[in-house]
């Protein structure tokens, strides 16, 4: 059963393109969540997806926006880079549950460098 | 892989010995906490987690400990060995939400 899968695993960028991350949830998810972590500090989170629609945002600005697939897959794209978007870009995922809180469980992350 | 531990408080042990990892959390609407370990060029890995109707959760070799009133959890970590060098986060969730509200960090250092 494979866990959360993520590519690409390493990017380098410079100021003003565009990325797109993707991201493969656990096996029966159905809910992608996207965290920034800077080097040194925790996870941020940045949106989370449902039913392929955005469900929730943090504190990040338009300039970073995402899609979720029918299967469930994510994307996250990130336009104009700046050198602060630096960073492992962490997806998570989980079952959207009713019952319960649910334990999100992560991928190993895309490493965005933009020089 | 990369270090995600840079500038963050760092607890040294001896193998064998316990270990104590604090953590305060700051919104009193959070009604479940989680531990997540990563380890160098990973992501974080779900270690244990606890509600707030709850005081204490054990694990294997690992229990949480919640105090509400002073919003602090604790991650004890028993006859601690050197696969359990990590930096170890605590994450909060709020009441109505399913986000992860994560907090600084600690590194734990292994000594064999």
């Amino acid at each position: 059963d494979a866990g959360v899968t993520q590519s690409p695993t390493h990017l380098i960028k410079t100021r003003g393109q565009q990325v797109t991350l993707r991201c493969s949830p656990k096996s029966g998810h159905d809910t992608v969540s996207w965290y920034q972590q800077a080097l040194g500090q925790g996870p941020q989170f940045i949106f989370q997806y449902y039913e392929e629609e955005e469900r929730q945002r943090g504190n990040f600005p338009d300039r970073f926006s995402g899609h979720q697939f029918p299967n469930y897959s994510s994307e996250l794209n990130v336009n104009a880079l700046l050198l602060g978007d630096s960073a492992l870009y962490l997806c998570a995922s989980s079952l959207k549950n009713r019952v319960s809180k649910n334990i999100q469980y992560f991928g190993a992350g895309t490493r965005l460098s933009v020089l | 892989g990369e270090s995600v531990g840079l500038h963050l408080p760092t607890l040294s042990v001896q193998e064998g010995d316990n270990s104590i990892i604090n953590c305060a959390y700051s919104n009193s609407a959070s009604d479940y906490f989680i531990w997540y370990k990563q380890e160098s060029g990973k992501g974080p890995q779900f270690i244990i987690d606890i509600r707030s109707n709850m005081d204490k959760r054990q694990g294997q070799r690992v229990t949480v400990l919640l105090n509400k009133t002073v919003k602090h959890l604790s991650l004890q970590i028993a006859a601690t060995q050197p696969g359990d060098s990590a930096v170890y986060f605590c994450a909060e969730i709020s009441t109505g939400y399913s986000t992860l509200t994560f907090g600084k960090g600690t590194m734990l250092l292994v000594s064999p």
